[in-house]
């Protein structure tokens, strides 16, 4: 596509629910990020790709949080049993390779309730 | 692990010219990023150094100092539509390959 897609724009859940959140990166970029933005905060990074393995975990914050990605191409963000610090904007963005300009997505914003 | 550290807000007249600075402290350095962030929307890239020495591309100029740890970057004839804000990044490679670290950002207003 022409650049990297996310979905859903907004979500809104109730504490304590699942969430699935979806990236689709730029078609041919074999590394893809997930970040995490708070309101007024910088990125906080989450989980790297390259291809389908995930060779960097260390920024998911707790077991909650997992991701996969498929096919060297669509990733999806799960997080478990929701809580209200999981609010923010989930921004995923990808890469040519691990070693080329990030292409931000126009994040998903989360509310928990 | 890592620090990155530049001003938290910083504002400016139009037309004129502005620095934006950003230090860091880290491990295993392969690159420098500058991003602009409009509010509610995703980063876009602005400029990249990897080796000492300033980038220039158009408008905007970024400065890299290894040695020193430290970036800027220069935004010329400033205009309404910089208001923004401005996310440094360090690039750096470990057992996991590349990763970007951001700073907090700095929010550029842009004044009549």
């Amino acid at each position: 596509g022409a650049g990297v897609s996310q979905s859903p724009s907004n979500k809104v859940t109730e504490k304590g629910k699942d969430v699935e959140l979806r990236c689709d990166p730029i078609s041919g970029h074999t590394a893809l990020y997930w970040y995490r933005q708070s309101l007024g905060q910088g990125l906080e990074f989450l989980i790297y790709f390259q291809g389908n393995s995930a060779p960097d975990k260390s920024g998911l914050p707790s077991d909650r949080f997992s991701a996969e990605r498929t096919g060297g191409s669509v990733s999806t963000l799960t997080i478990q049993r929701t809580q209200q610090e999981d609010s923010a904007v989930y921004l995923c963005a990808s890469s040519r390779d691990q070693y080329s300009e990030q292409f931000f997505g126009p994040g998903t914003r989360l509310t928990v309730l | 692990g890592q620090n990155i550290d530049q001003p938290t807000e910083m504002t400016a007249t139009e037309g004129a010219i502005v620095q934006i600075n950003c230090t860091y402290q880290t491990s295993g350095f392969n690159g420098l990023f500058w991003y602009q962030q409009h509010a509610g929307e995703a980063p876009t890239f602005l400029s990249y150094n990897v080796l000492d020495g300033l980038e220039e591309k158009g408008r905007f100029s970024s400065f890299l100092s290894r040695s020193k740890g430290y970036s800027y970057l220069l935004l010329k004839e400033l205009q309404m539509k910089d208001s923004a804000s401005y996310l440094c990044a360090v690039r750096s490679v470990g057992n996991a390959g590349n990763m970007l670290t951001f700073g907090g950002g700095t929010r550029l207003m842009v004044k009549p």
